[in-house]
This record gives structure tokens, C-alpha cells and sequence, in this order.
């Protein structure tokens, strides 16, 4: 079974400048996680998706993190503008159904942002 | 509360026992994980247990749950240089995952 996909796996920008991350999750995962783990720290949930609706964004900082998951497969997040307390590594996750009690989460390999 | 701790750093010989442990906050955690993460990787699931649960076993791996601490501890028994990696534990509650900063763990010859 192919895991987590993400893309790009580097990503150095500007202060200022927008960027965006892409996550294709395992085949089948109705779940969605989006996490931010700066260096040093523990992963952070931003924001969870069920299938193509948001089900939890509380700590997803709104007025310049955005996330979307059309058809309720692939995602994207998108950071607009940057600041340099982005600069983190942010993973996405996904597992089979959160609502019938499928707990396991499997990350893909994370996406390295450096804001400079 | 949602904190999860964990020591950061744990040095050990090949073919020790490794011990790494983890405190939690929140009460109504349903399933505690640990997971590892290698340089340049995601995290990789390693085991979970159940809240109702005291102890679980995985060939190498033992986790062990005092609910009345809230204390979580995995053993890793005969650690490899493969097994040099950074430990999460996590709690889950309510859907949500909150993790520890990590345990470093160094496995010298």
C-alpha cells in the first residue's frame, strides 16, 4: 500500500512571498491532517478534514493559513503571506475513517519550509 | 489540559534496554501512541495502547500505562543503531492528537 504523499519535500521563500503544499493520503483515507512541527517541538495539528469538510481548523491561524481538500482526496495548504515564524516542517497525515473509531494516523514524509 | 512531556534526551548502549517515558495531562485520552521519527522523515506509528489497557507487547517493544499517573513508558528491549531515532508520545482526545516535544534516543557501540 503506497503511503503519504507530499510535495515539494524543500521550500525556501521570502518573508512576504505566498506558498502552497500538496498531500495525497493513503488510497481510501476519508481522514485528513494537516500538522506543523517546528524544530525542536512535537508535531501541532492545524486544521482536520472528514472526507471534503473541515471538522477541525481552531489552530490553523486564519488570516494567512488557508486549506482546502476538493473531492475529498488530495489537499493543499497554503501559507500567504509568510512570516519567519513559519519556518517548520509541516506533515500531513491521514487515516481510514476517524468516525468509525479508525484511529492509526500515517504521516507522509513532511514538507520542509524555511522562510528567510 | 492537552500537555504532554517527555525527557529529551536518552544516550544508550547497543544491546541495552531502552526506557522512555512520557506524562499526560488530559484524563479522557482514549488511546496513548508512541511514534518514532527518523532524520528527514514522517513519523512512523510504532505501537498504541488503549486506555484501558496497563501494558502491551510488541516482539521488542513494551508499553507500560499507570492511568492513576498518567505515565506512559516504552521499552525497547536489545536497541539496535537502527533504533537511534526521536520518540513521540502522543494522546489522543476526542480526535485530536497532542504530542511531546520528543525523546532523542542515541544508541552508542
Amino acid at each position: 500500500e503506497a503511503g503519504v504523499a507530499q510535495s515539494p519535500r524543500y521550500k525556501i521563500i521570502e518573508k512576504r512571498q505566498s506558498v502552497a503544499f500538496w498531500c495525497n493520503p493513503i488510497s481510501g483515507h476519508a481522514t485528513l491532517y494537516w500538522y506543523q512541527q517546528i524544530l525542536g517541538q512535537g508535531p501541532k495539528l492545524l486544521i482536520q478534514f472528514q472526507n471534503n469538510g473541515v471538522v477541525d481548523d481552531s489552530q490553523l491561524p486564519k488570516d494567512r493559513f488557508s486549506a482546502e481538500r476538493l473531492k475529498g482526496v488530495d489537499s493543499t495548504l497554503k501559507i500567504q503571506p509568510a512570516k519567519l515564524e513559519d519556518s517548520a516542517v509541516y506533515l500531513c497525515a491521514s487515516s481510514y475513517d476517524r468516525d468509525r473509531g479508525h484511529h492509526e494516523q500515517f504521516f507522509g514524509p513532511g514538507t520542509r519550509l524555511t522562510v528567510l | 489540559g492537552e500537555d504532554v512531556e517527555q525527557s529529551l534526551f536518552l544516550s544508550v548502549r547497543e544491546g541495552d534496554s531502552s526506557v522512555i517515558n512520557c506524562t499526560y495531562t488530559d484524563s479522557s485520552s482514549t488511546y496513548l501512541y508512541w511514534y518514532k521519527q527518523e532524520p528527514g522523515a514522517g513519523l512512523q506509528l510504532l505501537t498504541y495502547i488503549f486506555s484501558n489497557m496497563d501494558m502491551k507487547q510488541d516482539q521488542r517493544l513494551t508499553v507500560l500505562l499507570n492511568k492513576k499517573d498518567k505515565h506512559l513508558s516504552l521499552r525497547i528491549a536489545d536497541t539496535q543503531t537502527g533504533d537511534s531515532a526521536i520518540y513521540f508520545c502522543a494522546e489522543r482526545d476526542d480526535y485530536k492528537l497532542s504530542f511531546g516535544a520528543g525523546t532523542t534516543v542515541t544508541v552508542r557501540a
